[in-house]
């Protein structure tokens, strides 16, 4: 099922934080987070893996409660490339035969920071 | 590294026409998803390969959509009697773990 985001979308001024949560109603392996801007591929930005561990990459970083089933992404001090749409994409885990499972992502925070 | 290659970048076909779209992955890479997106959505799964070998086809792929990856090199996606509904863009990643996907550029597809 597919994860849920909140909020869908957010308008910030430069240097402004953020936080864009993601929801699942299954249990968790993995929580994946991409940025996407317009007319672009997504990007990938960090994997969390059950642990609740908290990660960070440059000003964004991002939590991973599994009780919760639930992944936040914080954003500090955004700069102007900080906008697109933000993905978070869910993965139930491998599967027992040692093959791979996939990404089921959600449906997107779209963020603009402007001056 | 350079990066998942897609062709064509946009295709515009007639209704009821077959296409077919090329995607080619990180050559490390033993895994290769197909996802689909539309306007303001998030990348909605297809397919994907573990080497050659298909291991899931969404419920949404309908008997007109079919994906191939011979040798576990390059992938094919082709769909046949394309119907309007079918515009979007097309998606192909890989990865060689579970996670941390690379993207290409997509094919931009619209049915007239």
């Amino acid at each position: 099922q597919q994860p849920v985001q909140s909020p869908q979308a957010v308008i910030l001024r430069e240097g402004e934080d953020a936080v864009i949560n993601c929801s699942s109603s299954k249990a968790l392996y993995s929580v994946h987070w991409y940025r996407q801007k317009h007319g672009e591929a997504p990007v990938f930005l960090m994997i969390l893996l059950k642990g609740g561990e908290q990660k960070g990459h440059e000003k964004i970083s991002a939590s991973f409660n599994e009780k919760k089933q639930q992944s936040s992404l914080y954003l500090t001090a955004s700069q102007l490339s900080y906008s697109g749409t933000y993905f978070c994409g869910t993965e139930m885990g491998e599967k027992e035969d040692g093959t791979a499972s996939k990404l089921t992502f959600g449906t997107g925070t779209r963020l603009q920071v402007t001056l | 590294d350079t990066g998942v290659s897609q062709n064509p970048r946009h295709k515009i076909t007639k209704r009821g026409q077959n296409v077919t779209f090329r995607c080619d992955p990180i050559s490390e890479h033993n895994r290769l998803y197909w996802y689909r997106q539309t306007l303001g959505q998030g990348p909605e799964f297809l397919t994907y390969f573990q080497n050659e070998a298909q291991l899931e086809k969404s419920r949404l792929l309908s008997d007109r959509f079919s994906a191939e990856r011979p040798k576990g090199s390059f992938s094919t996606l082709e769909i046949q009697r394309t119907e309007q509904g079918d515009s979007a863009m097309y998606l192909c990643a890989s990865s060689s773990e579970i996670g941390r996907y690379t993207f290409g550029s997509g094919t931009r597809l619209t049915v007239v």
